[in-house]
């Protein structure tokens, strides 16, 4: 009974490079969010997505950032050309099939991204 | 704006009680969820409040005043594995489910 799984749990890159996040929600579930925990700080979302749909952005930076949620596989949060303030933990959960009620979300371990 | 406040950081004696407080000032007010999350591990969730009132899981219970703006998190009978962060999470209506979170209470346990 796998939980959210993400991968990989820890990544190292230099500035400029590019990173690229994986999670795969719990069985069952097609609602998938990204935050991201910076030092010192609390969780802060940035994207909502369900199968093939970002259904809310609001809180993903304007550029080099981007997510997907394909039909098949994974999803992925894509950071281009990173930054040392990129430095955080980001975090996937996920969630049930939504009835129009609010689901409890369920969250992966985590990759803790350190840009030199 | 939204704004979740909770005190950073708490200490309590193991087998005692302890009670974790959050504040919210939010429009659309949807429901509360308590999570706990250990250093360097995922969110785990604890509890969800939409309506006043108690909830009692176990040890934990979680308490809401939907007209006060105001949450606790209560936990009994401490050990010390509850050494952990607490979070304070609210989802609003019309935001897509997304939660937004306080910055959390480290609560230590100690003998």
């Amino acid at each position: 009974n796998a939980g959210v799984m993400q991968n990989p749990r820890h990544l190292v890159r230099r500035r400029g490079q590019e990173a690229r996040l994986r999670c795969s929600p719990m069985k069952g579930h097609s609602h998938v969010y990204w935050y991201r925990q910076l030092p010192e700080e609390g969780l802060k979302f940035m994207v909502y997505l369900q199968k093939e749909n970002i259904i809310d952005e609001s809180g993903m930076p304007k550029e080099r950032f981007s997510a997907e949620f394909p039909k098949e596989g994974p999803s992925i949060l894509r950071i281009q050309q990173v930054v040392r303030g990129d430095s955080a933990a980001y975090f996937c959960a996920s969630s049930p099939r939504d009835r129009g009620l609010q689901e409890t979300q369920y969250f992966g371990p985590g990759t803790r991204l350190l840009v030199l | 704006g939204q704004n979740i406040d909770q005190p950073t950081e708490m200490t309590a004696t193991e087998g005692a009680i302890v009670q974790i407080n959050c504040t919210y000032q939010t429009s659309g007010f949807n429901g509360l969820f308590w999570y706990q999350q250990h250093a360097g591990e995922a969110p785990t969730f604890l509890s969800y409040n939409v309506l006043d009132g108690l909830e009692e899981k176990g040890r934990f219970s979680s308490f809401l005043s939907r007209s006060k703006g105001y949450s606790y998190l209560l936990l009994k009978e401490l050990q010390m594995k509850d050494s952990a962060s607490y979070l304070c999470a609210v989802s609003l209506w019309g935001g897509g489910n997304k939660l937004t979170f306080g910055t959390g209470t480290q609560l230590k346990v100690e003998l």
